[in-house]
């Protein structure tokens, strides 16, 4: 069965670095478009970032460009977000997702990291 | 800036009544791609509806989606107790694959 679980995720002072891992099995990894989709506490979904099957097409929300880096190793079936310049906007639950039919919208869902940004 | 209005933010409704949900666009949604997602407390959303009103696999047929270009809806017939939960729509025919603000469906 597909299986997504992020992780990485905890409790990083404003300013700083984190990195996402999210392991995937189950399907072909090197066949699917990824995403990083985050939640703030009691908030709505936003997309972040996107990447495509090889890696050579990658997109960012305008609120992560310059500070957020997706990557994809698609021989350890892995997806990862780099997240650097870390502000407490930033604090979210964190979920990787799978694309559908090679589009993005989302048929598999991480169970999520929880990223605390505070000092 | 792509921006998804959803409406009403809150739909206070009864086991059995039809729920609508609305989802319109700031400007359009190419081809229709356009996706509604449940979300309930604690977990991650699930894809119910793609490509405007196409169900997802194992959605029940009580759910249904519509509409092109900038207005979209969702629908559920009648409402059964486990479809209390937030719905969001998204759009993913270019980048940035916005969502909606999200529709909180509860209990009467």
């Amino acid at each position: 069965q597909v299986q997504l679980v992020e992780s990485g995720g905890g409790l990083v002072k404003p300013g700083g670095s984190l990195r996402l891992s999210c392991a995937a099995s189950g399907f072909t990894f090197s066949d699917s478009y990824m995403s990083w989709i985050r939640q703030a506490p009691g908030k709505g979904l936003e997309w972040l970032s996107y990447i495509s099957s090889s890696g050579d097409t990658i997109y960012y929300a305008d609120s992560v460009k310059g500070r957020f880096t997706i990557s994809r190793d698609n021989a350890k079936t892995s997806l990862y977000l780099q997240m650097n310049s870390l502000r407490a906007e930033d604090t979210a639950v964190y979920y990787c997702a799978r694309g559908f039919r090679l589009s993005t919208c989302f048929d598999y869902w991480g169970q999520g990291a929880l990223v605390t940004v505070s000092s | 800036e792509f921006v998804l209005t959803q409406s009403p933010g809150t739909l206070s409704l009864s086991p059995g009544e039809r729920a609508t949900l609305s989802c319109r666009a700031s400007q359009s949604v190419y081809s229709s791609y356009l996706a509604w997602y449940q979300q309930k407390p604690g977990q991650a959303p699930r894809l119910l509806i793609y490509g405007a009103s196409s169900r997802a696999t194992g959605i029940p047929d009580r759910f249904s989606g519509s509409g092109s270009g900038t207005d979209f809806t969702l629908s559920i017939s009648r409402l059964e107790p486990e479809d209390f939960a937030v719905y969001y729509c998204q759009q993913y025919g270019s980048s940035p694959f916005a969502f909606g603000g999200g529709t909180k469906v509860e209990i009467k």
